[in-house]
């Protein structure tokens, strides 16, 4: 079944450096997330978009988290500046039938 | 704000014991229950429940929903060492898709 890559799948940085992670939809998805999972922690919904419009960014932090989505099909995520909390695997998915979410294998973030 | 809560948090057993995995939400506006396996990164989609008492069954696996008394249920039987994971919980309602924290779970050879 078709679905996501990301990369890159690790990256260490410094504390208030900045980071970008990239989410690739192998097919054609029109609804695609952005998670964070903090280490012992389920995934938290960081951003859902509809085609390349937000659906939801409720719960990114806006003054240091920003996405976009080109052209419906490609996402960035980026953060800037990194603290250490920010220290976690960002999941991207994508939205099948039915509510059905699909993850993507992931990039670990660790903060230094 | 929704809740997922499972139990147990973390479990061992040996293989070819059945365990039993708890899933106890509060959610607006429900729509489904979804149980993810997560081995290494990417949780991987297990089964999704939307109506009371249908069980969802696939080989050893096999999950029902009471929306009546909010909550699930995961069973695993004659597990195998491939079953150790952390088995993820999440809901989706008003808030989107909710987790739960998770049942890390690992079969002893």
């Amino acid at each position: 079944e078709a679905g996501v890559a990301q990369s890159p799948r690790y990256k260490i940085i410094e504390k208030r450096q900045s980071v970008a992670f990239w989410c690739n939809p192998i097919s054609g998805h029109a609804t695609l997330y952005w998670y964070q999972q903090i280490l012992g922690q389920g995934p938290k919904l960081l951003i859902q978009f509809q085609n390349n419009g937000v659906v939801d960014d409720s719960q990114l932090p806006k003054d240091r988290f920003s996405a976009e989505r080109l052209k419906g099909v490609d996402s960035t995520l980026k953060i800037q500046p990194a603290k250490l909390e920010d220290s976690a695997v960002y999941l991207c998915a994508w939205g099948g039938a039915r509510d059905t979410q699909y993850f993507g294998p992931g990039t670990r973030l660790t903060v230094l | 704000e929704d809740k997922v809560v499972q139990s147990p948090l973390s479990l061992v057993v040996h293989e070819g014991d059945t365990v039993t995995l708890n899933c106890s939400y509060e959610v607006t506006n429900f729509r489904s229950l979804l149980w993810y396996k997560q081995e290494k990164k990417a949780p991987t989609f297990l089964f999704m429940l939307t109506s009371s008492g249908i069980e969802k069954k696939s080989g050893r696996l096999s999950s029902i929903l009471d929306k009546k008394e909010l909550f699930s249920i995961l069973n695993i039987t004659a597990t195998q060492t491939g079953d150790s994971a952390i088995y993820l919980c999440a809901v989706l309602g008003a808030d989107g898709l909710t987790f739960g924290k998770g049942t890390h779970l690992i079969i002893q050879p």
